[in-house]
């Protein structure tokens, strides 16, 4: 089946405790990309990759890292996380013109 | 950088009747224009598309109008029926070499009343 996964779906953590959430597509895509959704504010581009080993910034990078190591892989990196990072995270990989959303993070920082 | 509006905010509608969510772009390089529909606790999906050389295009009960003078676009969703409430949200991007970033509206919260 074709699809976006996400891990993990749900994280609590404190302030400043690094983590991971990673992102993986089996559909041969070149294009990847992480979202945030808050209240009120839609959703936000925070990087986007056009194929491996090329990254570029979205309209909310800061604070956040990822990486493109394999065409299957994007994960996102938060090297030290605050409070204003609470939200819900998307992934997505585009094949032609439609963009696939993983089923979402819901990242909690304390 | 691109600035997209969309209005409004919260519709609600009369099951049958017709839904009507506009946006705005800034930037005229704007060439790729679409909508994604997010029910209650999914992930968003995408429901139609348009690009900067086409000014309407329809897919069944729904259609997108685009007015590239105006920088406006429009999703019209018409017979309006209960699996249609969520949220919409419009989206622009330029499309071209080693560029994709897309940015989203703010998004609308449809309801369809019985």
């Amino acid at each position: 089946e074709a699809q976006v996964t996400q891990n993990p779906r749900y994280l609590i953590t404190v302030t400043g405790k690094k983590l991971t959430v990673t992102c993986s597509q089996n559909m041969n895509h070149e294009y990847m990309s992480w979202y945030r959704q808050d209240p009120g504010l839609g959703l936000r581009q925070i990087y986007y990759s056009m194929n491996v080993e090329v990254t570029d910034k979205g309209d909310v990078p800061e604070g956040y890292k990822v990486s493109r190591k394999e065409k299957r892989n994007f994960p996102l990196i938060l090297e030290s996380p605050s409070p204003n990072q609470t939200s819900l995270y998307f992934c997505a990989s585009k094949g032609g013109d439609t963009q696939y959303f993983g089923p979402g993070t819901r990242l909690t920082v304390l | 950088g691109e600035n997209v509006e969309q209005h409004p905010s919260t519709l609600s509608v009369q099951e049958g009747d017709s839904a009507v969510i506009k946006c705005t772009y800034s930037d005229s390089a704007s060439n790729y224009f679409p909508w994604y529909k997010q029910e209650l606790g999914k992930r968003p999906q995408l429901i139609i598309d348009i690009r900067s050389n086409v000014g309407e295009k329809k897919d069944q009960r729904i259609a997108v109008t685009l007015n590239k003078t105006a920088k406006h676009f429009s999703l019209h969703i018409t017979e309006t029926q209960p699996e249609d409430s969520a949220v919409y949200f419009c989206a622009a991007s330029f499309r071209g070499f080693g560029n994709e970033k897309l940015t989203f509206g703010t998004g609308t919260r449809l309801t369809i009343i019985p």
